[in-house]
């Protein structure tokens, strides 16, 4: 159990164009992802808090008009980074963390992570 | 200053070789300690929670001390399948997400 999944795993784009990541958990009901960006050789950084039914909450110095994100359902939240440029490449990785109370405790649980080069 | 910092290594030890990870956090509201494993271009894997009495989960114990505001992993007969980057992770008092360490990178040699 505890699966969380991202789509896609990798990813090579233009620059200009917008690209759309998915994460979702495949087990259990997330109210809170959060989404965050490792450089090479870098730690995880975090970007942002998605909470289902609102408004994300961005770390500061992260452009909220750049990077959207949508939690639209409890399994769901999406970051699409728009008019992607060669500095946005990295690796993206999302996290899910269970409903309070629920039996996963508070532990959050990784997707894959998303590998994104823009040329 | 980092919030959480790490010596990035390289540790590079022989199979069965007895190696330590040593990590400091700058705030003190810290509440919760872990520390995840990090393969090559792969995400981040929880390998065990840190609590203050210390704990153990086989080869691996982890140890806290609030005081000091350091957290340390202790890895007992390295196996070449312990090569990985171990990054020291800690959640601050009212916030759910999690702060990362830079990690430190092992190397298990035959």
């Amino acid at each position: 159990g505890a699966v969380v999944s991202q789509h896609p795993s990798r990813v090579i784009c233009k620059s200009g164009t917008s690209v759309k990541i998915e994460c979702r958990s495949l087990d259990f009901q997330a109210t809170t992802m959060f989404w965050y960006r490792q450089f090479p050789k870098q730690s995880l950084m975090l970007m942002a808090t998605s909470n289902e039914g609102s408004k994300a909450t961005y770390e500061q110095g992260v452009e909220k008009d750049k990077f959207l994100i949508n939690h639209a359902s409890l399994t769901l939240s999406t970051l699409t980074v728009t008019s992607a440029h060669p500095e946005d490449s990295s690796f993206y990785i999302c996290s899910a963390r269970e409903l309070v109370g629920g039996p996963l405790g508070d532990t959050q649980y990784f997707g894959p992570g998303t590998r994104l080069t823009v040329l | 200053r980092k919030e959480v910092e790490q010596d990035p290594g390289p540790f590079n030890v022989p199979e069965g070789a007895t190696v330590a990870f040593n990590c400091t956090y700058s705030n003190s509201a810290s509440q919760s300690f872990f520390w995840y494993r990090q393969d090559c271009r792969k995400e981040p894997k929880l390998l065990m929670s840190v609590y203050s009495s210390g704990n153990e989960d086989g080869r691996f114990t982890a140890q806290l001390n609030r005081a000091s505001q350091y957290i340390s992993l202790l890895i007992r007969d390295s196996k070449l399948s312990d090569s990985a980057t171990y990054l020291c992770v800690v959640r601050e008092t009212g916030r759910r997400a999690l702060t990362f360490g830079s990690g430190t990178r092992l190397q298990v040699q035959p």
